[in-house]
């Protein structure tokens, strides 16, 4: 069981707007700034595309962005395109061992 | 641009070590800025952190994986390494080396990853 709670699967038609949950403690998410976000297509690797809750890395579409409410940590991909098919990682600090977290990824199906 | 690359057996038996190398091009494995870790993920499963190191040597592990794994690092080469001691079947994974950003208090993001190498264990 991962430390951190992702939905196992979202899908969202070309043009919608999804929004990817990831929720953990006050220990982890809740109380530190530091929350990142993967994407990982089939068979290739993860790609860092937000970190510090809220920031893009240069070359990450501006149609990525990261918030945080409490303990859960959210990715929204707006304009989805058939290209943002892939699988989703959040990524934390945890005061405790072993002080990196994942979430246990998230499907994203574009229909 | 930062690249890096794994290297090493694809396939190790129970017991034995299991041992990769990520090699760092277009820039310096000495950089004061990062720390260099990895990260595994067994088939069609999540990611797990492994362990990171400074180039000074300076090294942290995941508690559950501590006792068996060594990670050391050649700065002359821009490399650095992992072993995995007493490996089972549950090692079995995609490895991934990547560049480490840390804050004051631990890691943050990792950034970029290397293209990965499938390490299976089986006799």
């Amino acid at each position: 069981q991962s430390a951190l709670t992702q939905p196992a699967s979202v899908s969202g038609s070309p043009g919608q707007s999804i929004t990817i949950s990831c929720t953990g403690t006050s220990s982890d998410v809740g109380g530190y700034n530091y929350v990142s976000w993967y994407q990982q297509h089939p068979g290739k690797a993860p790609k860092l595309m937000i970190y510090d809750v809220n920031k893009r890395p240069s070359g990450v579409s501006n149609r990525f962005s990261g918030s945080k409410s409490g303990n859960t940590a959210s990715l929204t991909i707006s304009g989805l395109q058939a290209e943002d098919e892939a699988d989703y990682y959040c990524c934390s600090y945890a005061v405790s061992s072993p002080h990196v977290v994942f979430g246990g990824g998230t499907k994203l199906t574009v229909l | 641009q930062l690249q890096l690359q794994e290297s090493g057996p694809g396939l190790v038996k129970p017991s034995e070590t299991l041992s990769l190398t990520c090699t760092v091009s277009g820039g310096s494995i000495s950089s004061s800025s990062y720390y260099w870790g990895w990260i595994r993920q067994p088939p069609g499963k999540g990611l797990e952190w492994i362990g990171s190191i400074y180039y000074t040597g300076s090294t942290y592990y995941n508690p559950s994986l501590k006792s068996r794994v060594t990670i050391s690092v050649d700065t002359s080469k821009n490399q650095f390494s992992l072993k995995l001691s007493s490996v089972t079947a549950a090692d079995t994974a995609v490895y991934y080396c990547a560049r480490v950003s840390l804050t004051a208090i631990g890691t943050n993001w990792f950034d970029p990853w290397g293209q990965g190498t499938l390490v299976t264990v089986s006799s």
